[in-house]
């Protein structure tokens, strides 16, 4: 079974101070582990996905099969990064998405 | 840039009564997808469909639920008779057949359904 656990529910941290939102998964196969974020009164978008080892808005994520994590980084945290995030594991072969339970940040001023 | 569209964006009903609702994907993706989420709890994969049929389905998608494209546009989840803990947004998603490299689903803005 696949499974992805988000330890925090909430996340509060100053403008500038660095933030990391956990992820931790667990997946029989090879994964496919994405970042998506939820701006408020905003559809998801997709952030990130590991494939594309890309930085997105500052953030990156990098994923560590040893610990089956994907946790998400950002040095330097904006207001407008304060959102809900998810993390994401999908399954190519049965074409299905488990969404994490999400962390909401919140960054002040 | 393309978007998912869903209608409505909200939907209240009565225990008991059908819904059905609407999605528009982006035009040339081919993989559909339904997920929920009830107020305050995480977003649940329900549903996706490829080629016309049902290729993977979460164990909420019981017999109450049903998916189709009826006229080679609109993407649709039917709830049969529903239930007061069926209250949640529905979100449609959309992708271009997912190859790892590239996948990326595109997100609807979500239907917010109200059984009383």
């Amino acid at each position: 079974a696949q499974r992805v656990t988000q330890p925090e529910k909430l996340l509060s941290v100053f403008k500038g101070a660095p933030v990391e939102l956990k992820c931790n998964y667990s997946y029989s196969g090879s994964p496919e582990l994405f970042w998506y974020v939820q701006y408020s009164r905003q559809r998801l978008q997709l952030l990130l996905r590991h494939i594309s080892r890309e930085s997105i808005k500052g953030f990156t994520a990098d994923l560590n099969k040893g610990e089956t994590s994907f946790h998400l980084k950002k040095p330097f945290a904006q207001e407008e990064d304060s959102a809900m995030y998810y993390c994401a594991l999908y399954n190519t072969n049965a074409g299905k998405s488990t969404f994490g339970d999400g962390t909401t940040l919140t960054v002040k001023p | 840039e393309p978007e998912v569209t869903q209608t409505p964006s909200h939907q209240v009903t009565q225990m008991g009564q059908e819904v059905i609702l609407r999605c528009v994907p982006i035009s040339n993706h081919l993989y559909f997808y339904w997920y929920r989420q009830i107020l305050g709890q995480k977003v649940e994969f329900l549903v996706s469909f490829y080629n016309n049929e049902i290729s993977e389905k979460s164990e909420i998608f019981d017999d109450q639920f049903s998916v189709e494209r009826p006229d080679g546009s609109n993407f649709t989840l039917k709830i049969r008779s529903t239930k007061l803990e069926d209250s949640a947004m529905y979100f449609c998603a959309t992708s271009l057949p997912p190859r790892p490299s590239l996948y990326e689903q595109y997100f609807g803005p979500g239907t917010r359904l109200t059984v009383t």
